[in-house]
């Protein structure tokens, strides 16, 4: 099956900048996740979806970043405006459903360097 | 809320010889346990995973954990090292129910020729 795919691989951009990721999850997987992982730490939730349904987005600063998933199937994450904190790797990952006793899918994920 | 320490930034091992990579838990409940790689530039890639049953669960490549309720530890092990096994490697848990997995900070194993 085909993996979950994410552009663009790299990005870079002023601060004060807008920037938008994109994600095509794995056919089917009604469970969609953003993660943020900033270098040198792990990976941390900024939005779960179920099917085109926000399920938590408790860590999403949601004053600069939105998260969108139309239609349950592909998803977009903007930063408006972005920070010099903002730098780090955004992974997008999916599963079947959010309660699978399987792991995630993760995409390769976009790295963000913000200038 | 759920949490995962990993205590060492970095393990170095020769290659050859076995290598454990440390993962300690707190979660409300039933565990839902997983480790995850991630080589440079890439995504994360699943290893193994302890659901229930036996507390020495194997993955990928050779992986293996040991699920210890008591101690509430689930360490990476495998038994022979590669060179090629020099990487990222995370801890993550989940409640039961619907929530997201929280992830440790992750220790950087590096497998010495």
């Amino acid at each position: 099956e085909a993996g979950v795919a994410q552009s663009p691989r790299y990005k870079i951009i002023e601060k004060r900048q807008s920037v938008a990721f994109w994600c095509n999850p794995i056919s089917g997987h009604a469970t969609l996740y953003w993660y943020q992982q900033i270098l040198g730490q792990g990976p941390k939730l900024l939005i779960q979806f179920q099917n085109n349904g926000v399920v938590d987005d408790s860590q999403l600063p949601k004053d600069r970043f939105s998260a969108e998933r139309l239609k349950g199937v592909d998803s977009t994450l903007k930063i408006q405006p972005a920070k010099l904190e903002d730098s780090a790797v955004y992974l997008c990952a999916s599963s079947l459903t959010a309660t699978t006793n399987y792991g995630y899918t993760f995409g390769s994920g976009t790295r963000l360097t913000v200038v | 809320a759920q949490s995962v320490a990993q205590p060492e930034d970095q393990v170095n091992v020769a290659e050859g010889n076995p290598l454990t990579v440390k993962c300690t838990y707190s979660v409300s409940g039933n565990p839902y346990l997983f480790w995850y790689v991630q080589y440079p530039n890439r995504g994360l890639q699943f290893l193994l995973k302890y659901i229930t049953g036996d507390n020495l669960v194997k993955g990928s490549y050779g992986f293996e954990a040991e699920f210890n309720k008591s101690q509430t530890s689930f360490h990476l092990k495998k038994p022979s090292a590669l060179v090629s096994d020099s990487a990222l490697y995370f801890c993550a848990v989940r409640a039961a129910g619907n929530t997201p997995l929280v992830f440790g900070k992750g220790t950087r194993l590096s497998v010495i020729a």
